[in-house]
């Protein structure tokens, strides 16, 4: 089952913060978080497995809530770079070998 | 290569052709995936190589799509006979294993357009 991203989309200006989440029916295992840009390919951000702490890269961090299924983005003090869409990945068995289950993703829009 | 390449980037064929889709994962990486994504939409997964397993299909959305790996490292996806459906971008992306939480490196995408 596909993981459910909120909100669809969000504007905002240069120096705000924004949150994405992304929340699963299933128990997950890992939470992939992607950006992608207008016409390119999907980038990867960071991973956070099940057990792990809450990772961050430069302004961008993320957490991951067992209980809740769900992982949530932070991007602090959003730069123009931000734009894209944000893609949430889920893993949901270890050992299952099989392929991330991505989100419909979030359109981030960041305005000078 | 650095990256994941794909070939052709751009792809137009008329309803009713078939078209084959080159993927070429990163060196040393022994899993594959074919995802697909329409406009404005999601990544679809499609199917699922790893090493010399017998592959994941349960994504391909009808027997008219299938998809080889030769030799463990490139991939092609083939489309028979195409509808207008089936017009997206096939992304291709590769990692070191099938162990979980392996980051997927994503290639540059064929954008397919059925006429």
């Amino acid at each position: 089952q596909q993981p459910v991203q909120s909100p669809q989309a969000v504007i905002l200006r240069e120096g705000e913060d924004a949150v994405i989440n992304c929340s699963s029916s299933k128990a997950l295992y890992s939470v992939h978080w992607y950006r992608q840009k207008h016409g390119e390919a999907p980038v990867f951000l960071m991973i956070l497995l099940k057990g792990g702490e809450q990772k961050g890269h430069e302004k961008i961090s993320a957490s991951f809530n067992e209980k809740k299924q769900q992982s949530s983005l932070y991007l602090t003090a959003s730069q123009l770079s931000y734009s894209g869409t944000y893609f949430c990945g889920t893993e949901w068995d270890p050992g299952s070998a099989r392929q991330l289950t991505f989100g419909s993703g979030t359109q981030l829009t960041v305005l000078p | 290569g650095a990256g994941v390449s794909q070939s052709p980037s751009n792809k137009v064929t008329e309803k009713g052709k078939d078209v084959e889709l080159r993927c070429d994962p990163i060196s040393g990486h022994t899993a594959l995936y074919w995802y697909r994504q329409s406009l404005g939409q999601g990544l679809e997964f499609l199917i699922y190589f790893q090493g010399n397993s017998a592959p994941d299909k349960s994504g391909l959305p009808s027997d008219r799509f299938s998809a080889e790996r030769t030799g463990g490292s490139v991939s092609t996806l083939t489309i028979q006979r195409t509808q207008q459906e089936d017009s997206a971008v096939y992304l291709c992306a590769s990692s070191l294993g099938p162990g979980p939480g392996l980051v997927g490196y994503f290639g540059p995408g064929t954008r397919l357009t059925v006429t």
